[in-house]
């Protein structure tokens, strides 16, 4: 069974540029979440889908971070400026069903974002 | 916060020897989950407490939840080298989910 997949790996940009992340969920998965890890630290839930509804996204900071799901499979995270404090490894998880933290969730290998 | 906090944040021991990690939360919770992350395989899920368990076992791993005291522990019977990783404790209520701020565990061999 493939894993989680996740692109780019890592991700170097200036401050106040873009970046997108893009993650492709486990086949039949429907719930996708999008996690902020920074270095010494437990990874941070940003946005929770399931299928292509948002389920939570209160801790995504919405003025420059967006993130959608089309078709219910594959999602993109984007920064819109990035700010030095967003590096960070920017980790994709999927679980079979609904309910965060009710399944175990499978997670893609991350994408490290440096912003200079 | 509901985020747990896992004690103690670095641990070495001697491969055969035993590793106790210990995870705080501070409310209510539907479930708690322990995560494995080292640089070779991401993070990794090890395992699943529900609220109204008590004790756990997989494997080598043994987890208890002790909900009167918010607290969780994760015990790793004769470690291995491999077993060299971080071990985060997460939470879940409803829609959401916490993770600790991890236990650096070290196995020398």
């Amino acid at each position: 069974e493939a894993g989680v997949a996740q692109s780019p790996r890592y991700k170097i940009i200036e401050k106040r540029q873009s970046v997108a992340f893009w993650c492709n969920p486990i086949s039949g998965h429907a719930t996708l979440y999008w996690y902020q890890q920074i270095l010494g630290q437990g990874p941070k839930l940003l946005i929770q889908f399931q299928n292509n509804g948002v389920v939570d996204d209160s801790q995504l900071p919405k003025d420059r971070f967006s993130a959608e799901r089309l078709k219910g499979v594959d999602s993109t995270l984007k920064i819109q400026p990035a700010k030095l404090e967003d590096s960070a490894v920017y980790l994709c998880a999927s679980s079979l069903d609904g309910g965060v933290g009710l399944n175990e969730q499978f997670f893609g290998p991350g994408t490290r974002l440096t912003v200079l | 916060s509901q985020q747990g906090e896992e004690d103690p944040q670095a641990l070495s021991i001697q491969e055969g020897e035993n590793a106790t990690m210990n995870c705080s939360y501070k409310t209510s919770i539907n479930n708690l989950q322990w995560y494995r992350q080292n640089s070779g395989r991401g993070l990794v899920h090890l395992i699943l407490i529900r609220s109204n368990e008590r004790e756990k076992h997989s494997g080598r791993l043994r987890v208890t939840l002790d909900t009167s005291k918010k607290s969780s522990s994760l015990l790793i019977t004769a470690s291995r080298a491999a077993d060299t990783a971080s071990y985060f404790c997460a939470t879940g209520l409803g829609n959401q989910f916490y993770f600790g701020t991890g236990t650096s565990l070290t196995v020398i061999p």
